[in-house]
């Protein structure tokens, strides 16, 4: 079935470090993808997304490009700051309208950015 | 954005009780609601998919007599956890749509049975 994988955490960088968070997926079909953010104490936030191959979805500063070839949707960011500290979802969706119906999510990975 | 608030955002109940969860848009009117669990470390699962105005729709391996999902308007719906027991203790996140647009996520409800 339909499946996201994701780099597990935590992650603990420091300020205006260099963010990777590996993002792979498995879809019969083709799949939107989307990165949601959560920061403490609140719900999910869409952060960005992508709805076919070669989409580069960015927001923030954080960008991930849809790789269909390597299935993949890393989210990258190159200077991190304190205030990203959250747990980010890496997230599919076969709604071919992109929309966000029947998310399948990553198991989340939580980032820590030190001052 | 659009507002979604889930209430309450902590509960501790008895097994054997039966507890609600509320779900709200409160500056659109979401004609889709979706509900997930997750359980620690794990990914958000999608438990159900409920339309305003008509039974909810169930993932595979959801007891649909366990967890009543109501989606009475087009601003609320609620999860009942019936008969609680402390395996039901899990993490409970809405969101809310109005079909294939984005749907939008309230901060979830972390549910203890003891």
């Amino acid at each position: 079935g339909d499946s996201v994988t994701q780099m597990e955490g935590p992650v603990t960088l420091s300020e205006e470090a260099f963010l990777t968070i590996n993002c792979t997926y498995t879809a019969t079909g083709y799949p939107s993808l989307f990165w949601y953010v959560q920061y403490p104490g609140e719900g999910l936030q869409l952060l960005l997304k992508a709805t076919k191959a070669d989409d580069k979805g960015s927001n923030k500063g954080f960008e991930a490009t849809y790789r269909k070839e390597t299935t993949s949707f890393h989210l990258e960011k190159g200077s991190v700051q304190v205030s990203d500290s959250a747990v980010y979802f890496c997230a599919l969706s076969l709604s071919h309208q992109g929309g966000s119906e029947k998310l399948v999510f990553g198991k989340g990975t939580k980032l820590t950015v030190n001052p | 954005g659009a507002v979604v608030s889930q209430h309450p955002s902590r509960v501790i109940c008895k097994s054997g009780t039966s507890v609600k969860i509320e779900c709200r848009s409160l500056d659109f009117q979401a004609t889709t609601m979706f509900w997930y669990r997750q359980f620690p470390k794990q990914s958000l699962m999608l438990m159900a998919t409920s339309n305003e105005g008509s039974k909810a729709t169930y993932e595979q391996g959801v007891e649909k007599d366990k967890f009543l999902i109501n989606h009475a308007s087009l601003t609320l719906s609620t999860l009942t956890v019936t008969s609680a027991h402390p395996e039901d203790s899990s993490f409970y996140i809405c969101s809310a749509g109005q079909g294939t647009t984005e749907a939008f996520f309230g901060q979830g409800t972390r549910l203890t049975v003891v």
